[in-house]
């Protein structure tokens, strides 16, 4: 069954600090794969997107993600946390061999930053 | 973003009461999608619309119904409210390219249902 998982329920890190968030994905094909980021009481907002090209993708505040398909792998990045990161982080992916979009969910990672 | 308003935001209801959700957009998507979030499960489709008067279920569709009578509105129902379906409600939107092709699903500010 095609599946996103996100291995980090809760990742704790000082303000400064480097992240990575970790997503694994298990497709037949290459999915597009996504970043959304959730604060407490909001919907999601996409931080970065992978549909083709370039593995190593750019998104908004900072984060970027690479893409490695030997591994199944597109992990976010950010090197320099800042408390305004705390939130809830999402993987999913779309199976380009569906006919419909439906977009496969990680469980999420909750990040906490210390001041 | 793509505009999109959910209401209400907030509603506290008692089971077996029939309940209806709207989500409302104003980009002209062609796809629109309702999901729950359930801590521990992430987001979870319940169902989708990929036009007006077509739609299809998801994997946690037992107990809702949707209708699409335009573009822009997307209503979630369900029917006889129980207690497993507090939640919160996502809706999401997606252009929708030439030929069928997904991209990116656009997220609403989402509804907070408890059901007593």
């Amino acid at each position: 069954a095609q599946s996103v998982t996100q291995p980090d329920i809760h990742i704790t890190v000082s303000e400064g600090a480097s992240l990575e968030l970790r997503c694994n994905y298990s497709y037949g094909a290459t999915p597009y794969l996504f970043w959304y980021v959730q604060s407490p009481g909001q919907g999601l907002q996409l931080l970065l997107k992978y549909f083709s090209g370039d593995t190593l993708v750019q998104g908004i505040k900072g984060f970027e993600a690479e893409f490695k398909r030997s591994q199944s792998s597109f992990n976010l990045r950010k090197p320099s946390v800042h408390w305004s990161d705390a939130a809830e982080y999402f993987c999913a992916a779309f199976d380009r061999g569906s006919t419909l979009g439906r977009l496969y969910f990680g469980r999420g990672t909750q990040l906490t930053v210390w001041p | 973003d793509a505009g999109i308003t959910q209401s209400p935001r907030h509603k506290v209801t008692e089971t077996g009461t029939p309940v209806t959700l709207r989500c409302h957009q104003t980009e002209n998507h062609r796809y629109m999608y309702w999901y729950r979030q359930d801590p521990g499960h992430g987001l979870r489709l319940i169902h989708y619309s990929y036009g007006v008067k077509d739609t299809d279920k998801g994997e946690v569709s037992d107990g809702y119904s949707v209708s699409r009578s335009k573009t822009e509105d997307f209503l979630l129902t369900l029917e006889s409210a129980t207690s497993s379906q507090t939640s919160v409600y996502f809706c999401a939107t997606e252009r929708g390219l030439a030929g069928g092709t997904q991209e990116t699903q656009y997220f609403g500010p989402g509804t907070r249902l408890l059901v007593l």
